[in-house]
């Protein structure tokens, strides 16, 4: 089964950095959905995009639903400690009333003490 | 509410024992689902449904059984459990198909 490309597939990056991953597909999607799971937890959903262009801020996220429709972008700006844990992307496409949910493999993001 | 609650937590199984895994939610969604986490390779799909006593296969469904008897409930059944079925499972609820989906806490499976 189809699963999204996820970049990068972990960072290291030092507290107050700002970071930008993305998701890409050879698909169109009409949703996208950024998660976020801490160990041990499962997926909190943190922005829904569902119009391409959109740009959606929660917080000190920032998502994107690209103009193509086949790729998304989450920023997060000035790191804290709490944003350790790993981001997946999801992508919903309508497939004759069967729509199901595309998992991105996930980008792992550790804060360098 | 609760929201999406799991049952076991953790559980060590032998091979070709059989078990259940809980899944409730409390939201009234319509459209519940059971993925598998693997190291490296994201969430995938096992099986959903799209309301009670409806029920189809997603992208890994070999191994597993569901029943959704009602709104609440959609339990997974592993028949005779294999050491592949090793994994991390999640079960999610959404409002209906085009919505996003709310997660619940997850049972760590071991099959040894």
């Amino acid at each position: 089964g189809q699963q999204l490309n996820q970049s990068p597939q972990s960072m290291f990056i030092q507290e107050g950095e700002d970071v930008s991953m993305n998701c890409t597909s050879s698909s169109i999607f009409n949703t996208w959905l950024w998660y976020k799971q801490d160990p041990g937890e499962g997926p909190v959903l943190l922005i829904a995009l569902y119009k391409a262009g959109e740009l959606t801020s929660n917080g000190r996220l920032t998502a994107q639903f690209g103009i193509t429709r086949k790729d998304s972008f989450l920023n997060i700006s000035a790191s804290i400690p709490s944003d350790v844990g790993i981001y997946f992307c999801a992508g919903l496409r309508s497939n004759f009333g069967n729509e199901k949910l595309t998992f991105g493999t996930g980008t792992r993001l550790t804060i360098i003490p | 509410n609760a929201g999406v609650t799991q049952t076991p937590k953790f559980q060590v199984l032998k091979t070709g024992q059989s078990m259940t895994l809980q899944c409730a939610q409390d939201m009234n969604h319509e459209y519940m689902s059971w993925y598998r986490q693997d190291p490296g390779m994201g969430l995938r799909l096992i099986h959903y449904s799209v309301g009670a006593g409806i029920t189809d296969q997603g992208e890994v469904p070999n191994g597993y059984n569901v029943s959704r008897s009602t709104t609440e409930d959609f339990p997974l059944r592993l028949l005779s459990a294999a050491p592949s079925q090793t994994s991390v499972y999640f079960c999610a609820s959404s409002r209906g198909t085009t919505f996003e989906q709310y997660f619940g806490p997850g049972t760590r499976l071991t099959v040894t």
